[in-house]
């Protein structure tokens, strides 16, 4: 089955802005707009943060945005918190019925 | 309050089988969609299966068809996954979720309202 690739890790500094990118490494994954991301703090369950690539669920602050390009997803964190610190996953729904989740990223708040 | 819990985990064998147990509560159950994730330690996470609300749709990636089978009990706010022929990689918290829905519409694809997972670890 296809992967989604994430960057490993990314990190930023209180108050700026970090990228988080997801791209698909076959023709049809994520050329659907069916990506969501969730983020998961160490010892928890993942929350989702985005769904339908730029739709946030009630209660996640709008400093989560999210876009996509061809096969390459993005999440984008604005006025980084240290709370923001956690591991970061995008997913997407296949055409054959299945979730692919990407490796993840894990966000350093310097 | 919507309240996930799994349970069933534990020490197994290479080979051996293992029956997860999902109960929630806190919404219709026979409505929603119900999957199951796994997440290997230190690793990233791992869809494993997926139930409709009456059962009629289920879904596997490669990884684990032919191994596992999920099942559900509408009357007991219950979703099930029975693992069969475990390996060394099937070690991993098993998660359970359901559907993320908003508004009236239901996303068969997102996942809210997660247990806290169980720990299947198979080793001899």
């Amino acid at each position: 089955q296809s992967a989604l690739t994430q960057p490993p890790s990314v990190s930023g500094s209180p108050g700026q802005s970090v990228t988080i990118s997801c791209t698909g490494t076959s023709s049809d994954v994520p050329s659907n707009n069916r990506v969501s991301w969730y983020q998961q703090h160490p010892g928890a369950a993942p929350k989702l943060i985005l769904f339908d690539v730029t739709n946030r669920p009630s209660g996640v602050p709008d400093r989560f945005s999210g876009s996509k390009s061809g096969n390459t997803a993005s999440l984008t964190i604005s006025g980084l918190q240290a709370e923001d610190e956690a591991d970061y996953y995008c997913s997407t729904y296949t055409s054959d019925n299945t979730v692919l989740f990407g490796g993840g990223t894990t966000l350093t708040v310097l | 309050e919507v309240k996930v819990v799994e349970s069933g985990g534990g020490l197994v064998k290479p080979g051996g089988s293992l029956r997860l147990s999902c109960t929630a509560s806190g919404f219709f159950f026979g409505s929603f969609t119900m999957t199951w994730v796994r997440q290997a330690p230190g690793k990233g996470l791992e869809w494993v299966s997926s139930i409709n609300s009456i059962g009629g749709s289920i879904n596997y990636p490669d990884s684990v068809k032919g191994r596992f089978t999920i099942s559900r009990d509408n009357a007991k706010n219950s979703v099930y996954l029975q693992m069969n022929s475990l390996r060394a990689e099937d070690t991993a918290v098993y998660y359970c979720a359901r559907i993320y829905c908003s508004g009236g519409d239901c996303y068969l694809y997102y996942f809210e309202h997660w247990g806290q997972g169980t720990l299947v670890t198979v080793s001899s």
